[in-house]
């Protein structure tokens, strides 16, 4: 079954550096996500990109945050100068189509320490 | 705006035991419900979803029935397994436009023999 990769699954990170997190989503899927789950808290959504392009992003997804696709296939998420709040499991997704039809395929995460 | 409200956990039963998960949201017009299930070192999977009031989702034994006069989708399973451990997350995609899921906070089940 095909399946959305994540790399690194855990990252340690000194507060103020920039970190990259990657995602190898579906092939033939259209939709990329990101999402967030701070310890013991909500899993939130953060950024949808679409056509090359943002379509929704949240609150949290500040200027601090950004998304790029620079090779047609890796779906990356960069913090630009991480904060102790940045510390969450940070979850890939992607879709054929919004998940109205079929819901999103999820990677398995990555954790995220900022020391 | 659109939440989710989930049982607190962790939830700890006996294999064989009947299992309810409630789910409340908050959302304005019909959205569409899921249920995700993250096992330990995995992903998030999807369950099973509803689209519209009074449909039933089902999968593996786990139903839920989306509940417009309630504005429920609690989970249910008859019979849970050991293999059921994990945590089940409620979510809800608003009718607003747009592709996002709005979680609840998850719940923990533990199954034991």
């Amino acid at each position: 079954e095909p399946e959305v990769t994540q790399t690194p699954s855990h990252q340690v990170t000194q507060m103020g550096q920039e970190v990259i997190l990657r995602c190898v989503p579906i092939s033939n899927h259209l939709y990329f996500y990101w999402y967030r789950q701070i310890l013991g808290q909500k899993v939130e959504f953060l950024v949808s990109f679409y056509n090359n392009e943002i379509s929704e992003k949240s609150e949290i997804f500040d200027d601090q945050f950004s998304v790029e696709r620079p090779d047609g296939s890796n779906f990356t998420l960069k913090i630009r100068s991480t904060k102790l709040e940045d510390s969450a499991m940070y979850f890939c997704a992607s879709s054929e189509t919004g998940p109205f039809l079929y819901g999103y395929t999820f990677g398995s995460g990555t954790r995220l320490t900022v020391v | 705006g659109n939440s989710v409200t989930q049982m607190e956990g962790p939830v700890t039963l006996s294999e064989e035991a009947f299992l309810t998960i409630n789910c409340t949201y908050t959302a304005t017009g019909y959205p569409s419900l899921f249920w995700y299930v993250q096992y330990p070192g995995e992903g998030l999977q999807l369950l099973l979803k509803a689209t519209k009031a009074d449909d039933k989702g089902s999968n593996k034994g786990f139903e839920a029935t989306y509940r417009k006069e309630t504005t429920s989708f609690h989970l249910e399973k008859g019979s849970v397994q050991v293999s059921d451990s994990a945590v089940y997350f409620c979510a809800l995609r608003g009718t607003g436009g747009g592709n996002k899921l709005t979680f609840g906070t998850g719940t923990q089940l533990k199954v034991e023999l």
